[in-house]
């Protein structure tokens, strides 16, 4: 059973607007949570996160908000670049991180 | 360059065949792991070691090994493949046990035939 929810394998922006990225999570004793960034051919790496104690974190162009009542996590990014095009993870912590399934980013120019 | 090295970065295999992925960090950090990562599965941790000398079982440690002599290296064992095992292997490193953030390798690409 998927401790971790990433519900929308996919999700398409325009350049400049904002992204959206969401996460599910069931375990209520998930007391950190993360998001990493992969692109094609390379291993996945750290973009920010955020402690149970939190319900935001900014880091530039990224901000990621957490509804623990809700069991949700959510990563914006604005203004999207093309650059960004990748596939996301939101990864939940108790012990050993679980990870969500990906999002796979398209920021259209 | 501090990092993760994997090797290699692929590899086509028989089944049956053994074969051990080689992962070394030069960051001191004292946890690593082996995730698998498959489409529509995300990445699935393996086996783990907190500490060098101990080892740990993931979510899908079934026909895995690894073993941890020392702080940098973490070699990731295939017995006796098996074409379910065909996946794209990530190795990754923490400074400590609980959470941290991980520092992931490059990957290893295995197809097993």
């Amino acid at each position: 059973d998927q401790q971790v929810k990433q519900n929308s394998p996919s999700l398409s922006v325009q350049e400049g607007r904002i992204s959206i990225l969401n996460c599910d999570y069931t375990n209520s004793m998930f007391d950190y949570f993360l998001w990493y960034k992969k692109y094609p051919a390379e291993g996945p790496t750290f973009l920010i996160s955020i402690s149970s104690i939190k319900d935001k974190n900014e880091d530039g162009r990224f901000t990621v908000f957490l509804n623990k009542s809700a069991k949700h996590l959510s990563l914006h990014i604005v203004p999207s670049q093309p650059g960004d095009s990748a596939v996301y993870f939101c990864a939940a912590s108790e012990d050993k991180l679980i990870f969500g399934t990906g999002t796979l980013l398209a920021v259209q120019p | 360059i501090a990092g993760i090295t994997q090797a290699p970065t692929s590899q086509i295999l028989a089944a049956g065949r053994r074969m051990t992925l080689r992962c070394t960090q030069d960051m001191r950090h004292n946890a690593m792991y082996w995730y698998r990562q498959d489409l529509g599965l995300g990445l699935r941790l393996i086996h783990y070691s907190n500490t060098a000398g101990t080892t740990g079982k993931g979510e899908v440690p079934d026909g895995y090994s690894v073993s941890r002599a020392n702080t940098d290296d973490f070699p990731l064992t295939l017995a006796s493949a098996v074409p379910s095992q065909t996946s794209v292997y990530f190795c990754a490193s923490s400074d400590t046990q609980t959470g941290d953030t991980q520092y992931f390798g490059p990957g290893t690409r295995l197809t097993v035939l």
